[in-house]
């Protein structure tokens, strides 16, 4: 079955970066984008792009654009986001989920990013 | 970039209720929508595709329908583990955008 498996939560200091995985199992990793969404209470669910491992193409959301970096490492099935530059506008719980011609059809089960000095 | 509109925020209901969640786009995204239900502390669950396909698992008592602009999901007979919030998504363009949620309550 589809399962995506993202990593632990972090705490990170402002200005600093965070990376977070999510390894992906049980379906073709190099054939399906993979995207990423933000989501925190009260502003609902921002999607911030997406990567298709099979090429490296990736699309991002104009407001993510120098905040976020998304990679894939097609040898492991796991899809990588790096944010840059952190404050406590950054904290939130960040989901990775696939996306098929049916939308965003399996989620990972978040990822929570505390900013705090 | 297409503004999605959940006008309802917050709807009331009972056990065995019939109700219909609205999401209304600022665009056409022909059928691209899918309707998603969270509940506390886990992620979003796909209910519908494509506007009016049910997911593999979800039960019958969840429809949607739509097309365009103008989308809804109903739910028949309510029960109370139907009781989250819900989110609507187009993927017709870039950015995808999201609605700004439905939660769905007891009365």
């Amino acid at each position: 079955q589809v399962q995506l498996l993202q990593s632990g939560p972090d705490l990170v200091r402002p200005g600093t970066s965070v990376k977070i995985s999510c390894k992906a199992s049980g379906y073709a990793f190099t054939n399906y984008w993979l995207g990423w969404i933000k989501q925190r209470p009260g502003h609902g669910l921002e999607w911030i792009g997406d990567t298709y491992p099979g090429s490296g193409n990736t699309y991002y959301n104009e407001k993510f654009k120098g905040k976020a970096t998304l990679t894939a490492d097609k040898s492991s099935s796991t899809a990588f986001m790096q944010l840059s530059s952190l404050t406590s506008e950054d904290s939130a719980v960040y989901f990775c989920a696939r996306m098929s011609h049916y939308g965003m059809d399996y989620w990972g089960q978040g990822t929570s990013v505390t900013v705090s000095s | 970039d297409i503004v999605m509109t959940q006008s309802q925020k917050f709807m009331s209901t009972s056990v065995g209720d019939r109700v219909s969640i609205t999401c209304k786009a600022s665009q056409n995204v022909r059928s691209a929508v899918v309707w998603y239900q969270q509940k506390p502390g886990q992620s979003p669950k796909a209910l519908i595709y494509l506007a009016s396909n049910r997911h593999t698992g979800v039960p019958d008592r969840f429809t949607g329908s739509g097309s365009g602009t103008d989308f809804t999901l109903t739910i028949s007979n309510v029960q109370s583990e139907d009781l989250a919030d819900y989110f609507c998504l187009q993927h017709w363009n870039y950015p995808y955008t999201f609605g700004g949620g439905t939660k769905l309550e007891m009365k």
